[in-house]
């Protein structure tokens, strides 16, 4: 069975500096896709980034990136010049047939 | 609409009574899913649909439970007979085969 994990419950970072989030994933499959989602106190469910298992490139959106490590299982999400509107649950997410599965989340502080 | 939404968005109920919720996906979207969030938690999954059907119900967490989808567009998730475990936010998404799945704003169900 797919297990998506999160290490980090909570984190904080200063306004405009880097903060990393760490993901990782087990699974036997060969072609999927993973998620960063981002909860703000709203509750809505706001899609962050996305990346295909079978690129190797790491997806860029903006301030947002990915470090995808196929091989390790690893798919850390890099937000860089921190804004206090990052502040928000991420969330980490698998996708392959038939399975949508996410991490625990991790609570994301940002502070001026 | 151009998104997922979700009716109603709040619903405040009493204990023994029996209570539906209603999504509506993205159109074109064949798969649908339902998870439930409890506050400040994480996700927790119901049931997926694939068309009508719901190849994993694995999540529902007792015969109480019970969801269907209809025209493989809308869904309805019926709680019957509530108990006050069952507050929660209940979050429903909607992809296209392996294409990001996108969230409805939610529906807060209280349970006096």
């Amino acid at each position: 069975a797919q297990t998506v994990t999160q290490s980090q419950p909570e984190m904080s970072v200063q306004e405009a500096e880097t903060v990393t989030l760490s993901c990782t994933y087990d699974t036997s499959e060969n072609n999927y896709y993973l998620f960063w989602y981002k909860q703000p106190p709203s509750r809505q469910m706001i899609l962050v980034i996305r990346q295909e298992a079978y690129k190797q490139q790491n997806a860029t959106e903006n301030r947002f990136s990915v470090n995808f490590q196929k091989a390790a299982k690893s798919f850390s999400l890099k937000i860089s010049d921190s804004q206090l509107g990052d502040t928000a649950m991420y969330f980490c997410a698998f996708l392959n047939v038939n399975k949508l599965v996410f991490g625990a989340g991790t609570i994301l502080r940002v502070k001026s | 609409g151009a998104g997922v939404s979700q009716s109603p968005s709040n619903k405040v109920t009493e204990k023994g009574k029996d209570v539906e919720l209603r999504c509506d996906p993205i159109s074109g979207h064949t798969a649908l899913y339902w998870y439930r969030q409890s506050l400040g938690q994480g996700l927790e999954f119901l049931i997926y649909f694939q068309g009508n059907s719901a190849p994993d119900k694995s999540g529902l967490p007792s015969d109480r439970f019970s969801a269907e989808r209809t025209g493989g567009s809308v869904s309805t998730l019926t709680i019957q007979r509530t108990q006050q475990e069952d507050s929660a936010v209940y979050l429903c998404a909607s992809n296209y085969q392996l294409g990001p799945p996108f969230f409805g704003p939610g529906t807060r169900l209280t349970v006096l």
